[in-house]
């Protein structure tokens, strides 16, 4: 079964770090782009950012809102995406979702055909 | 940035009834780049749609998705119980990536 879990959610205090990992099985993981999502509480997904897979030099692309702050990496060899986030702000509270990316060629963008379940920010002091 | 707007926000329905969701775009949605995803309370988003009218894997056939350029729709044909949710569109077509407000389709 193909499946994506996050983890590393919790309460993080104004200004300091929380690193998030997102972990796959069930298909060749470096094969994908991997991107980040969050949802704040009782809003619309709004993308964080994404990394490309080796072919395409593990670039990232990074929101607006978390460039500068937020880090994506990965680590094929474990299937493993990871989301550092540093000085985080009270309005990264959100559930933090991870998805598997497809696009029709490399001039567009992304859709996700496989999510995970979410795991929760809280930032607050 | 395409900004994409969705309405009606709200969608009040019975089971058994024909649910019409549309998604605008405020630019031309290049090769009709568009995904449709459904939101339960709770769960994580679940692809329905891509490429503006692609069903994904798995999703059944009262799903569709259709339209070009600025407009697009998505069509439950016959609302069953479980399609109660919240179904947001998505655009890949430029960059970045965008995501509409959604709209929640509730029982009425």
């Amino acid at each position: 079964e193909v499946q994506l879990v996050e983890s590393g959610g919790g309460l993080g205090q104004p200004g300091r770090s929380l690193r998030l990992s997102c972990t796959g099985s069930g298909f060749t993981f470096g094969d994908y782009a991997m991107i980040w999502f969050r949802q704040a509480p009782g809003k619309g997904l709004e993308w964080v950012g994404f990394i490309r897979n080796k072919p395409y030099g593990e670039t990232t692309e990074y929101a607006a809102a978390v460039k500068g702050r937020f880090t994506i990496s990965r680590d094929d060899s474990k299937s493993i995406a990871s989301l550092q986030m540093n000085s985080l702000k009270t309005e990264d509270t959100a559930i933090y979702f991870c998805g598997r990316c497809r696009r029709p060629s490399i001039l567009t963008s992304y859709y996700m055909d496989v999510w995970g379940k979410g795991t929760t920010v809280t930032v607050s002091s | 940035e395409i900004v994409l707007t969705q309405s009606p926000g709200t969608l009040s329905l019975s089971p058994g009834e024909r649910a019409t969701l549309s998604c605008r775009a405020s630019q031309s949605v290049s090769n009709r780049y568009l995904a449709w995803y459904q939101q339960k309370p709770g769960q994580a988003p679940r692809l329905l749609i891509y490429g503006a009218s692609s069903r994904a894997t798995g999703i059944p056939d009262r799903f569709s998705g259709s339209g070009s350029g600025t407009d697009f729709t998505l069509t439950i044909s016959t609302l069953e119980p479980e399609d109660f949710a919240v179904y947001y569109c998505q655009q890949y077509g430029g960059s970045p990536l965008t995501f509409g407000g959604g709209t929640t389709v509730e029982i009425k």
